[in-house]
């Protein structure tokens, strides 16, 4: 009965420095999504996948963020030449919304990216 | 663009006084969250409100929608101590069929603190 984990916890990185986090959703959990939190904010979504597909990549800020699900479970989130304004706690969720008319989503415990 | 605005921002109460926490989002809506979120935590689920006129509580808490109004409140009954958090809504907006698109929009958060 686990519920969504991420890993690493903590990541300090120089800025330029490429990074890659890790989110294991709830078992048997079809949409994954990742959020950006930074401090006194509410979540910002990033990217949504529904299995292994993004089904709204929207919120990515540019591209140096990059995020994939190859096998419709495990998703990384990987961002190239990392800036100080990247500094923030990367949430990931999971639900079971697969074409469900509402979408209660469950958060994992984050990864606070601190780039200096 | 949808807009979810909470107020107060900052809320401050006594034990055993009562308060409410107010949503207002900018675009039609019938399925809003709310989430609580302890300081350096994940976030977690508190209510899930589907339809207009939805009434949900859960000890101390009771949270209710309005689609028309476009506001969902959070109230807070008897406050106790324990209910130091940041509360959060969410709004998910859906297509015409009903079904969701997937990613949340948040509110700023609002900053609760019950001292006695």
């Amino acid at each position: 009965g686990a519920g969504v984990s991420q890993t690493p916890s903590n990541k300090v990185t120089e800025k330029g420095k490429y990074v890659e986090l890790r989110c294991d959703p709830i078992s048997g959990h079809t949409a994954l999504y990742w959020y950006r939190q930074s401090l006194g904010q509410g979540p910002e979504f990033l990217i949504y996948f529904q299995g292994t597909g993004a089904a709204d990549d929207s919120g990515l800020p540019n591209d140096r963020f990059f995020a994939v699900r190859p096998e419709g479970s495990v998703s990384t989130l990987k961002i190239q030449r990392t800036e100080r304004g990247d500094s923030a706690v990367y949430l990931c969720a999971s639900s079971s919304a697969g074409g469900r008319t509402y979408n209660e989503q469950f958060f994992g415990p984050g990864t606070r990216l601190t780039v200096l | 663009e949808l807009k979810v605005e909470q107020n107060p921002l900052f809320l401050s109460m006594q034990e055993g006084k009562n308060y409410t926490i107010y949503c207002n989002y900018s675009t039609t809506s019938d399925r809003l969250y709310w989430y609580r979120q302890d300081p350096g935590k994940s976030l977690e689920s508190l209510f899930v409100l589907l339809s207009n006129g939805a009434v949900k509580q859960e000890g101390r808490l009771m949270a209710s929608l309005d689609t028309k109004a476009r506001l969902s409140t959070l109230h807070i009954t008897a406050a106790v101590h324990d209910l130091s958090a940041t509360y959060f809504c969410a709004v998910d907006k859906s297509n015409a069929g009903g079904t969701s698109y997937g990613k949340l929009t948040f509110g700023q958060g609002t900053i609760l603190t019950v001292h006695p």
